[in-house]
């Protein structure tokens, strides 16, 4: 079945940087975009960044683009995101979801899989 | 900015009741896109629905999607004690991808 792995959230300074990771099984990694997808505590769902089946194209909400950068490994059925510059209210879990569609172009779509998070906390 | 509305904010309901969540889009939503999640402390985020009113594989059909335009609605038709958990809809439609604040179900 359809596994997500995330790892590499932790304590962070602000200012600080960290890398995520998340490992694919189940399912043929190479075919299908992946995002990320944040959840600050007591708040709702907020879409983080899309990288495509093949890394060709990547898009980023707002508050992340020029500070965050998502990259995958196909070889090693791996997605990160390089998170620098990192603020406060970047705190919160952090969850990896495989997009529905194969081969899909724009990150304009729905999540069939997610994984459990890795929370991240940036503090003082 | 699209904004998904979500009410109520907590719904207090006994087993065998009837749920209904509503799920409300500052603007049309294209082609009815829009999904559901069932979050659990604990437990990845699963879909429910998409598509406004197609169920996921392996979601049981006491779960059903409807509405069209700006306003949705998540109904469960028998509240069982698993289904205490938040639940967020989501439109795919239009950018930016964006998703409601989510429904607390307490049985």
């Amino acid at each position: 079945q359809v596994q997500l792995v995330e790892s590499g959230g932790g304590v962070v300074q602000p200012g600080g940087s960290l890398r995520l990771s998340c490992v694919a099984s189940g399912f043929t990694f190479s075919d299908y975009g992946m995002h990320w997808i944040r959840q600050a505590p007591g708040t709702g769902l907020e879409w983080v960044t899309f990288i495509r089946y093949d890394g060709s194209k990547k898009y980023y909400v707002d508050s992340a683009k020029g500070r965050f950068t998502i990259s995958r490994d196909n070889s090693e059925n791996t997605v990160f995101l390089q998170m620098d510059r990192l603020r406060i209210e970047d705190t919160g879990v952090y969850y990896c979801a495989k997009d529905v569609g194969r081969y899909t172009w724009d990150y304009l779509s729905w999540f069939d899989y997610w994984g459990h998070g890795t929370l991240v906390t940036v503090s003082s | 900015e699209f904004v998904l509305t979500q009410s109520p904010d907590t719904l207090s309901l006994s087993p065998g009741e009837r749920a209904t969540l509503s799920c409300r889009a500052s603007q049309s939503v294209s082609y009815s896109y829009l999904a559901w999640y069932q979050l659990k402390p604990g437990q990845r985020p699963r879909l429910l629905i998409f598509s406004a009113s197609s169920r996921a594989a392996g979601i049981p059909d006491r779960f059903s999607g409807s509405g069209s335009g700006t306003d949705f609605a998540l109904t469960i038709s028998r509240l069982e004690p698993e289904d205490v958990a938040v639940y967020y809809c989501q439109q795919y439609g239009t950018s930016p991808l964006a998703f409601g604040g989510g429904t607390k179900i307490q049985i």
